[in-house]
């Protein structure tokens, strides 16, 4: 099965860094999503990454290494609207076509002023 | 611009009620979801469906069935509501590109089992 664990809580101040991290144990590994969600809403896309490194969008940035089961997603120059829970999940393929993709519980993140 | 539509939005049952979810996508998805999302537990995987005739079951599919009789839906079936079936629904559509499977989600049905 899969293990996904990521901080269940974490407070920032606005206009600063945060960095939310993501370790996972899985089998058939085909890639990371951090995903946001609003609370009362449906979680939306922010980032994908399949390959080692750092991707960069804007604000945000995702980082993954495969080898150490590691990623983690970097929010720069927070703002309040970027109080909201941030999912992790791990694309798994298990042939035939089959791809599953497997949430952490998410982090609640608030930004104070 | 309807993306993935769920129906109902809300509903209450009562233990041993059936009822039945619907979700619609106008994006000729291939794959299909239906994920539940509890306080603490995150979103878990009930059922999924890579085209139009075939399912399969995820991580909680006990108590769900599921059917894709036609591509653009993808029906949950409760058949006797329990109250650990309290939850917030959430259907997803998907395809797969060179970002990888990129997955959109409807809105949510927030269902109450008393």
């Amino acid at each position: 099965g899969q293990n996904i664990d990521q901080p269940t809580e974490m407070t920032a101040t606005e206009g600063a860094i945060v960095q939310i991290n993501c370790t996972y144990q899985t089998s058939g590994f085909n890639g990371l999503f951090w995903y946001q969600q609003h609370a009362g809403e449906a979680p939306t896309f922010l980032s994908y990454n399949v390959l080692d490194g750092l991707e960069e969008k804007g604000r945000f940035s995702s980082f993954l290494s495969r080898s150490k089961g590691y990623s983690y997603l970097l929010l720069k120059e927070l703002q309040m609207k970027d109080s909201a829970s941030y999912l992790c999940a791990v694309e798994t393929y298990s042939g035939a076509g089959s791809y599953q993709l497997t949430f952490g519980k998410g982090t609640k993140l608030s930004v104070i002023p | 611009n309807a993306g993935v539509t769920q129906t109902p939005k809300f509903r209450v049952l009562k233990t041993g009620q059936s009822m039945t979810l619907l979700c619609a996508q106008d994006m000729n998805h291939e794959y299909m979801y239906w994920y539940r999302q509890d306080p603490g537990m995150g979103l878990r995987l009930i059922h999924y469906s890579v085209g139009e005739g075939t399912t399969a079951k995820g991580e909680v599919p006990d108590g769900y069935n599921v059917s894709r009789l036609k591509k653009q839906n993808f029906l949950l079936g409760l058949e006797s509501a329990a109250p650990s079936q309290t939850s917030v629904y959430f259907c997803a559509s998907s395809y797969r590109d060179r970002v990888g499977n990129t997955i959109y989600f409807g809105e949510g049905s927030w269902l109450t089992v008393v």
